[in-house]
């Protein structure tokens, strides 16, 4: 079965960090681009990054850029986002989310499989 | 950055009837465009990628349409299990903007 799992979300203070996991399985993680996305309580989806099959093409949202890090081990079929200088506008729930295209090697795509979802809440 | 708007926000329909909802891209993305559908408390799917193409698995009451700025999401038959939210969402290029959304329920 194919399946992303999330993990490592929680309550952190403004301004602390958080290092959010993406286990992969069910398909050849190496092959395809991958994506995170969060949606605050209540209100609608937002892209956050993009990280490319070999990591060579990265992409952030203007929201987040400088603050959170996108990266991946396709050895542990693993994605990764670190999320330093955490706000109170970053709570949300976080997705992580497969390209639709197999070996696209940078072309973004649609998102056809995603993962259940972390919660991060920001609050002192 | 383009941006992606939806109409309505909102709509109430009877099981049977034809809805339709539009996304509107500020500038063209070809048929770089896809629909989502959440259903209260679960996790996005993919119902039609570039443009009009229904991913695997998807009933085929859901349909899409549409290049350059203006698309549409056209349900054929209202289905009970259609409430959801329904999201477009622009893939030509990074930033991959979403619409704010089409909550759709049953009149």
């Amino acid at each position: 079965e194919v399946q992303l799992v999330e993990s490592g979300g929680g309550l952190v203070q403004p301004g602390g960090s958080l290092r959010l996991s993406c286990a992969a399985s069910g398909f050849t993680f190496s092959y395809f681009g991958m994506y995170w996305v969060r949606q605050a309580p209540g209100k609608g989806l937002e892209w956050v990054s993009y990280i490319s099959s070999s990591s060579s093409t990265i992409y952030y949202a203007d929201s987040v850029k400088g603050r959170f890090t996108i990266s991946r081990d396709n050895a542990k079929n693993s994605l990764y986002l670190q999320m330093n200088s955490l706000r109170a506008e970053d709570t949300a729930v976080f997705y992580c989310a497969r390209d639709r295209v197999w070996g696209s090697r940078g072309a973004v795509d649609a998102f056809d499989i995603w993962g259940q979802g972390t919660m991060v809440t920001v609050s002192s | 950055d383009i941006q992606m708007t939806q109409s309505p926000s909102s709509l109430s329909a009877s099981v049977g009837d034809r809805v339709t909802i539009t996304c509107r891209a500020s500038q063209g993305i070809s048929n770089y465009l896809a629909w989502y559908q959440q259903k209260p408390g679960k996790v996005p799917k993919l119902l039609i990628y570039a443009a009009s193409t229904l991913q695997s698995g998807v009933p085929s009451r859901f349909s899409g349409s549409g290049s350059g700025t203006d698309f549409t999401l056209t349900i054929s038959s209202l289905q009970p299990e259609d409430v959801a939210t329904y999201y477009c969402q622009k893939y030509n290029s990074a930033p991959l903007t979403f619409g704010p959304g089409t909550k759709v329920d049953i009149k």
